[in-house]
């Protein structure tokens, strides 16, 4: 199946500080990826849709100025927790669909990265 | 709104069956999918259903019921790695996906 990695997989970093997080397509290309976070005993909660060459479409609740999302080519997106604070650790997965001819299927997950915020 | 409801926990032996429900009420329907978590770990797929009926993949098979909302997972022969998170989601008519909330499965010897 295809791959997507993400980088660090783990990070912990003072508060105040801001930490990027790397998802990139390893065998196939996407135009969207999304990003998830998840709270301990918690379902995955969308965060942002990242649109290549566009603005991320942001969640509910989600704050853009917080979160920025980048995705700069059609096999690497990226997040950036801005201004971090302990409320912010979490676990942040990505996924990505390859695009396929007869639509969107199977959506794969990067193996995530935890956040620590001190 | 959109909803996804499956049991928050479950326990069953080793070597037996096991099914975890899944019902959905979401706006629009483009596929469910089924996902195993283990702890500290990403999600992977299990299974995708788009027809009504059965799909088996070796000792996992997945029913789905479009006009009742309905889903289950079945999990055969179970192994003490099978000890872990199930997730159910339906992809709506945005093709976004709704998540449940999970159900952890407790395999014991």
């Amino acid at each position: 199946g295809a791959v997507v990695s993400q980088h660090p997989s783990r990070v912990i970093c003072k508060s105040g500080t801001s930490v990027k997080i790397e998802c990139r397509s390893l065998d196939f290309q996407a135009t969207t990826m999304f990003w998830y976070r998840q709270f301990p005993k918690q379902s995955l909660m969308l965060m942002a849709t990242s649109n290549e060459g566009s603005k991320a479409t942001y969640e509910q609740g989600v704050e853009k100025d917080k979160f920025l999302i980048n995705h700069a080519s059609l096999t690497l997106s990226t997040l950036t927790v801005t201004s971090a604070h302990p409320e912010d650790s979490s676990f942040y997965i990505c996924s990505a669909y390859p695009m396929t001819s007869d639509g969107y299927n199977e959506q794969f997950f990067g193996p995530g990265t935890r956040l620590t915020v001190l | 709104g959109q909803n996804i409801d499956q049991p928050t926990e479950m326990t069953a032996t080793e070597g037996a069956i096991v099914q975890i429900n899944c019902t959905y009420q979401t706006s629009g329907f483009n596929g469910l999918f089924w996902y195993q978590q283990h702890a500290g770990e990403a999600p992977t797929f299990l299974s995708y259903n788009v027809l009504d009926g059965l799909e088996e993949k070796g000792r996992f098979s997945s029913f789905l019921s479009r006009s009742k909302g309905y889903s289950y997972l079945l999990l055969k022969e179970l192994q003490m790695k099978d000890s872990a998170s199930y997730l159910c989601a339906v992809r709506d008519s945005n093709y976004q996906l709704i998540w449940g909330a999970g159900t952890k499965l407790i395999i014991k010897p």
